[in-house]
């Protein structure tokens, strides 16, 4: 599966639209891009997947480039609760395989 | 739909006793399901891949003898770290895959394990 990269950490005002970016420049071209969150001391939560085109669901949208070498992850009205570790993963839909984790950005909402 | 239950939430053992973390399926039925470890600041790192009826998968640096995987159900895969010892100390996830073809990957809530 391609690496990813990601800021470790971001700040967001409450209210505001947190922009989570994500590198994955390596991705192939039956890879998708998986974003999940950790809050603390829980499990993952599924946010959003998409392979090429923009996806929009009632938590977020996912906006990926032409060229899908990186992709922003958007919370258009950050609350306190979206305080969370952020993971941008790329994978194989399909595959069934692992999901492998990176070090995520730990998003801040500040009221 | 897709929720995976696990239980216990957290657990204090003493060293050189075993815990056993019990990861359900509610509502479907997973083949696969995967285990992982996450210890304080630090992201998820996978353990194990769990089949139905298989062997676990084990990955390097794993031991498998310490850490025991059984999928005997396709709803319940079970984690048995044996010989606990402080080192064990950790926050264990379980994760199970769903559908068919379109998979999705749903989490458990994740078991405290403190070993004292």
């Amino acid at each position: 599966d391609a690496k990813t990269t990601q800021p470790t950490s971001m700040d967001c005002a409450e209210g505001r639209a947190a922009n989570l970016p994500c590198n994955h420049s390596t991705i192939s071209g039956n890879e998708y891009v998986y974003w999940y969150r950790q809050i603390h001391s829980q499990g993952p939560q599924y946010i959003i997947h998409g392979l090429k085109n923009n996806e929009t669901n009632e938590m977020a949208s996912l906006i990926i480039t032409e060229d899908r070498k990186s992709s922003t992850l958007i919370l258009p009205h950050a609350t306190l609760r979206d305080t969370a570790v952020y993971y941008c993963i790329v994978s194989v839909d399909g595959s069934a395989r692992q999901l492998t984790f990176g070090s995520g950005t730990q998003l801040t909402v500040l009221p | 739909g897709a929720v995976v239950s696990q239980h216990p939430s957290w657990v204090i053992c003493k060293s050189g006793t075993s815990v056993k973390i019990e990861c359900r399926s509610l509502d479907f039925q997973a083949t696969t399901m995967f285990w992982y470890r996450q210890f304080p600041k630090q992201s998820l790192m996978l353990m194990a891949t769990s089949n139905e009826g298989s062997k676990a998968t084990y990955e390097q640096g794993v031991e498998k003898d310490k850490f025991l995987i059984n999928h005997a159900s396709l709803t319940l895969s079970t984690l048995t770290v044996t010989s606990a010892h402080p080192e064990d100390s950790s926050f264990y996830i379980c994760s199970a895959v769903w559908g068919v073809g379109d998979y999705g990957y749903t989490f458990g809530s994740g078991t405290r394990l403190t070993v004292v």
